[in-house]
């Protein structure tokens, strides 16, 4: 257990629905990532905040993906309008003072 | 860009034999080195980190890690593989003013009774 925690655990949608993700980082640190991994690769980086402002969020795979992170501690993940091509594990990690990342278990997404 | 290639996908080994995993990589500066595992369903767990220094380091779970800059390498080592680190490694490169770490594809490690 690293310490940081996602919730779900699976999440089983059907196509154009919504969906949101949480991450709970561990407290003491302020950098958060989010991640994508699909079967047979490592992760794909998504977006990442310092505290509560997202420093990058170019490499969001579309405007259907958005992540917030309101108060500095937790973030969501949220993707609109569901396709069949965005079932995959969505990791979130947080960064320590000298850079290595910690990962939560993940959120298991697939979409019908 | 920072990439990185585990050039094996699947390795298989008997459980008491010794283990190497390879991991190259490919960054302007000097990198910041990482292996991570991940067991089925599961999240990754960080196994060492190579930030500067003593170019051998020591992990979790009796890993070791040699960078070679001359090979542009990082490979990751075990001198006895137990039937529990059955799992998928991952080696990934990034730095501290960078904030996009690339992950390698993987390899997959099977342990033989």
């Amino acid at each position: 257990d690293t310490g940081v925690s996602q919730n779900p655990r699976h999440k089983i949608t059907k196509r154009g629905q919504n969906v949101t993700f949480r991450c709970d980082p561990i407290s003491e640190h302020n950098r958060l990532y989010w991640y994508r991994q699909t079967l047979g690769q490592g992760p794909e980086f998504l977006t990442y905040f310092q505290n509560e402002a997202q420093l990058e969020k170019s490499r969001l795979l579309s405007d259907r993906f958005s992540a917030e992170r309101p108060k500095g501690s937790f973030s969501t993940l949220e993707i609109q309008r569901t396709e069949q091509g965005d079932s995959a594990m969505y990791l979130c990690a947080t960064k320590d003072r000298l850079g290595a990342q910690y990962f939560g278990p993940g959120t298991r997404l697939l979409v019908l | 860009a920072q990439s990185v290639t585990q050039p094996d996908i699947h390795i298989t080994v008997s459980e008491g034999a010794s283990l190497e995993l390879r991991c190259n990589y490919s960054y302007g500066a000097t990198p910041y080195l990482f292996w991570y595992v991940q067991s089925p369903g599961q999240g990754l767990q960080l196994l060492l980190k190579y930030f500067s220094g003593d170019t051998l380091v020591q992990g979790i779970k009796g890993f070791e890690a040699e960078f070679k800059r001359s090979q542009s390498s990082f490979n990751l080592r075990k001198p006895s593989v137990h039937w529990s680190d059955a799992a998928e490694y991952f080696c990934a490169v990034g730095a501290t003013g960078n904030n996009d770490m690339r992950f390698g594809a993987g390899t997959r490690l099977t342990v033989k009774p």
